[in-house]
């Protein structure tokens, strides 16, 4: 089991430009999560994902920010146009729907907007 | 916003020292979890609790749920130089369908002085 696989690791911007984070989820988990952690806000869900379907996007902070996921093994978080306070690390996580399913978290990217 | 608000925030021990980290939340809850997150790294979780249940131990790990207070600890005993992280507590909100929607608090870092 490799794990919630995201990529890239780090992305360095600048403001203005459009960002695609990456994310592969584990196989055979149905829910998958992205969420953005800050020092300033700590980790906030952006939207989740069940069965491919977003359920709830109330977390996405602006219209520059979209999330897709095409298939069961692949999820995009993209930002356009990007800017500094986009900075932060996000997440992807993934799990089996359930009251009681723990998230796996992948390693997160880092973005930095200049 | 965050519902889980770790105290404190900050803590600093020595080898061999139990930490305990404490966790409030606002809302019902059908279970809350534990997560620690090392430097660059994505969340792993630790520990599961469900609503119905007032303490679980997995290892070194301990922990302690009060719904009427809504409140929960994690004692890690015996701790090492490798428990150094964050640490996270993480509530579902609560409801049949709040599934794995988790809300994480802001998190304590432990240090771990060999």
């Amino acid at each position: 089991d490799a794990g919630v696989i995201q990529s890239p690791r780090h992305e360095v911007t600048e403001m203005g430009q459009e960002v695609t984070l990456r994310c592969k989820p584990i196989s055979g988990h149905n829910s998958l999560f992205w969420y953005r952690q800050t020092m300033m806000r700590g980790l906030e869900l952006l939207i989740y994902f069940n069965n491919n379907v977003p359920i709830d996007d109330s977390g996405m902070p602006e219209d520059r920010f979209s999330a897709k996921m095409p298939n069961a093994s692949f999820s995009t978080l993209k930002i356009q146009p990007s800017e500094p306070r986009d900075s932060a690390v996000y997440f992807c996580a993934s799990t089996l729907t359930g009251v009681n399913s723990p998230l796996h978290f992948g390693n997160g990217t880092r973005l930095t907007v200049t | 916003s965050q519902q889980g608000e770790e105290d404190p925030q900050a803590l600093s021990i020595q080898e061999g020292e139990n930490a305990t980290m404490n966790c409030s939340y606002k809302t019902s809850i059908n279970n809350l979890q534990w997560y620690r997150q090392n430097s660059g790294r994505g969340l792993v979780h630790l520990i599961l609790i469900r609503s119905n249940e007032r303490e679980k131990h997995s290892g070194r790990l301990r922990v302690t749920l009060d719904t009427s207070k809504k409140s929960s600890s994690l004692l890690i005993t015996a701790s090492r130089a490798a428990d150094t992280a964050s640490y996270f507590c993480a509530t579902d909100g609560g409801g049949e369908t709040s599934g794995s929607r988790l809300t994480f608090g802001e998190g304590t870092q432990l240090t771990v002085n060999p």
